[in-house]
């Protein structure tokens, strides 16, 4: 069984600030690795993944996150916020076969003050 | 690309009555996830399908709920009979090898 943990349920942070949001898993199997974004009123996209490869991904505006095997750990970090930022994060982990299941986590709220 | 497609994208209906959400999933995919979104209880997976068969139903709530892929390219889910606490937004998604979820834009759901 897999689980995710975002402890921050909300992350208030200056413009031009850096940030970042935590997210801890745990899985007895190999994971695959997911950021998802939802602004208000809006369904969720994708941000980032960590399939294999390079343990550092990025995303094209801006955010990035390290798959840390030894700490179970795929952190979001941007080094510089805007306000149009402002969302909810989840981070959510599924196995690398068989059914492909997310499990997410409880989302961290980012909120970008000008 | 259309992306996954839902409807009604808003929904009030009163206690008692029967709500049918509905998904159009992305051309070519072959899993299909409905969750449902509440602010107490967060994003939780319903039921998942692939290749048009449930494999996983646990996260329904009770015997109310129900869904059916009749086909690749559709599918539904029912509440009956519907009762305020249902009251969410309701998110169809849509993958293929299990590698990215693709959402939908959900549902809005308020049972008076």
């Amino acid at each position: 069984a897999q689980s995710v943990t975002q402890l921050d349920s909300q992350v208030p942070v200056f413009e031009e600030a850096p940030v970042e949001l935590r997210c801890n898993y745990s899985s007895s199997v190999s994971v695959y690795l997911f950021w998802y974004v939802q602004y208000p009123n809006q369904g969720l996209q994708l941000l980032l993944k960590y399939l294999s490869g390079s343990t550092l991904v990025e995303s094209i505006n801006g955010f990035e996150a390290e798959f840390n095997k030894s700490q179970t750990s795929f952190h979001l970090r941007k080094p510089s916020v805007h306000i149009s930022d402002t969302a909810e994060y989840f981070c959510a982990v599924s196995g690398t076969s068989g059914t492909y299941k997310y499990i997410f986590g409880t989302g961290t709220r980012l909120k970008v003050l000008a | 690309d259309a992306g996954v497609i839902q409807s009604p994208r808003h929904e009030v209906t009163e206690m008692g009555q029967e709500v049918t959400l509905r998904c159009k999933p992305i051309s070519g995919h072959n899993s299909l996830f409905w969750y449902r979104q509440t602010m107490m209880r967060g994003l939780e997976l319903l039921i998942y399908f692939n290749n048009n068969v449930p494999i996983d139903d646990s996260g329904m709530p009770e015997d109310r709920f129900s869904a059916k892929m009749p086909n690749a390219s559709f599918s539904t889910l029912k509440i009956q009979p519907s009762e305020p606490r249902d009251s969410a937004v309701y998110f169809c998604a849509s993958s293929f090898g299990g590698r990215q979820q693709y959402f939908g834009p959900g549902t809005r759901l308020t049972v008076l």
